[in-house]
């Protein structure tokens, strides 16, 4: 069993869309959780940075952490074609410790 | 500001032959990082540097890779000799410092034949 799991998608939603992306990991050490993106053939960018449980917004982004269930998740408001890439999800146990990626779940935003 | 810069971008070799990839990270960035992203999976860590020491290389498959960060600023990715399976991107990512955000660089696409 990998440490952190995605559905892979691909995802395909229209312009405006609120999208919801999951992710469970299996590692209770986990205490710190990020979402990456990743456009085609590039380098992934960190997108939102939580720690521990609870919600984390950033404009059209929120990203919740459920630690009891170890279920991390993104949503997307007003989705807009810019938003359509590989969207990674990511844990750690400290700060500095090494972060473990997801698969990726590959997004559509269709206008 | 330049981002993190690698190259090459793509590198077709035969197998058995040897290859390198280049990264220069942010100015003033002491961690460096070097990881493996396979066709439709997230990126695995191969090796961090700190500054020029090598803190974390667990994963690196040390028969064939090797790795180095002179002076602490460039490093270089090495495989020796490549086989079909290390066909993938070779991203590397710098960070100020051990516990704050990595910047990726776009990757070297490695095919090997």
């Amino acid at each position: 069993q990998k440490e952190v799991e995605q559905d892979p998608g691909p995802l395909s939603v229209p312009e405006g869309a609120i999208v919801s992306l999951n992710c469970t990991y299996s590692n209770s050490a986990f205490q710190y959780f990020m979402w990456y993106r990743q456009y085609s053939r590039k380098g992934p960018e960190l997108l939102m940075y939580t720690y521990s449980s609870g919600n984390k917004e950033d404009g059209r982004f929120t990203a919740q952490v459920d630690k009891s269930s170890k279920y991390i998740s993104l949503f997307i408001r007003d989705s807009q074609p810019s938003d359509s890439a590989t969207y990674l999800c990511a844990g750690s146990k400290t700060s500095y410790d090494k972060v473990i990626f997801g698969p990726g779940t590959s997004l559509s935003v269709i206008p | 500001e330049a981002g993190v810069v690698q190259s090459p971008r793509y590198k077709i070799i035969e197998k058995k032959q040897p290859v390198a990839f280049w990264c220069n990270p942010i100015s003033g960035h002491n961690t460096l990082y070097w990881y493996l992203q396979n066709l439709g999976q997230g990126p695995e860590l191969l090796i961090r540097y700190e500054n020029e020491e090598a803190v974390d290389d667990s994963q690196l498959p040390k028969d064939r890779f090797s790795a180095e960060r002179l002076k602490g600023v460039d490093s270089t990715l090495k495989i020796q000799p490549a086989e079909l399976g290390d066909s993938a991107v070779y991203l590397c990512a710098s960070s100020f410092q051990k516990n704050t955000e990595a910047f990726f660089g776009q990757g070297t696409r490695l095919t090997v034949v």
